[in-house]
């Protein structure tokens, strides 16, 4: 069963920094693009960045181009995202999302999230 | 970017009542469509992909269908765990983007 955990939410400060993790289980982490998606509160998802499932490319929204960078390590099954400069319209919940083998694939997994609050 | 388009924004239908959602993409997409559901305080779960096929385990009550720009979700008889907000998602080129959602009750 394939089971995505993530982690490293909470409280920043605007301009601050947070790393969030995802560790995945139940499928063969590397042979599988990886995608962070997040939802602000009230509001709809919206893709946040794709990385291949080498991790030799990825793409972001243009809202946090810039500021945030994905990778992952397929020796520990763990996909991360680095969000510099945070600002308070960063606030929402994060969710890890399992892509396919190629970029075109929607997201047939999901974890269960976790909340990333921007405020002074 | 792709943008997508959903309507009605919210619908309130009855036990039984068959559901339709829509969705237009602002070019043409081929069938890189999803839609997922999203239940209050979870995670979105996928349910159709490339515009028509059944994720495993969804129930038949749920389809889709279209191609290009337009594109049609429904639930053929609504039951009361179908309270979700549904989303398409088109998956043909990047930046992915999402619907905005339609909000069903009972």
């Amino acid at each position: 069963e394939v089971h995505l955990l993530e982690s490293g939410g909470g409280l920043a400060q605007p301009g601050g920094s947070l790393r969030l993790s995802c560790v995945a289980s139940g499928f063969t982490f590397g042979d599988y693009a990886m995608a962070w998606v997040r939802q602000a509160p009230g509001k709809g998802l919206e893709w946040v960045s794709t990385i291949t499932s080498t991790g030799s490319s990825s793409d972001y929204a243009d809202a946090v181009k810039g500021r945030f960078t994905v990778s992952r390590d397929n020796s520990k099954n763990t996909l991360y995202v680095q969000m510099n400069s945070l600002r308070a319209e960063d606030t929402a919940i994060y969710y890890c999302a399992k892509g396919g083998a190629v970029i075109a694939h929607p997201f047939d997994h999901w974890g269960q999230g976790t909340l990333v609050s921007v405020s002074s | 970017d792709i943008q997508l388009t959903q309507s009605p924004s919210s619908l309130s239908a009855s036990v039984g009542d068959r559901v339709t959602i829509t969705c237009q993409a602002s070019q043409d997409i081929a069938n890189y469509l999803s839609w997922y559901q999203q239940k209050p305080g979870r995670a979105p779960k996928l349910l159709i992909y490339d515009a028509y096929n059944l994720e495993t385990g969804v129930p038949s009550r749920f389809s889709g269908s279209g191609s290009g720009t337009d594109f049609t979700f429904s639930i053929s008889s609504l039951q009361p765990e179908d309270i979700a907000t549904y989303y398409c998602q088109q998956y043909d080129d990047l930046p992915f983007t999402f619907g905005p959602g339609t909000r069903v009750d009972i």
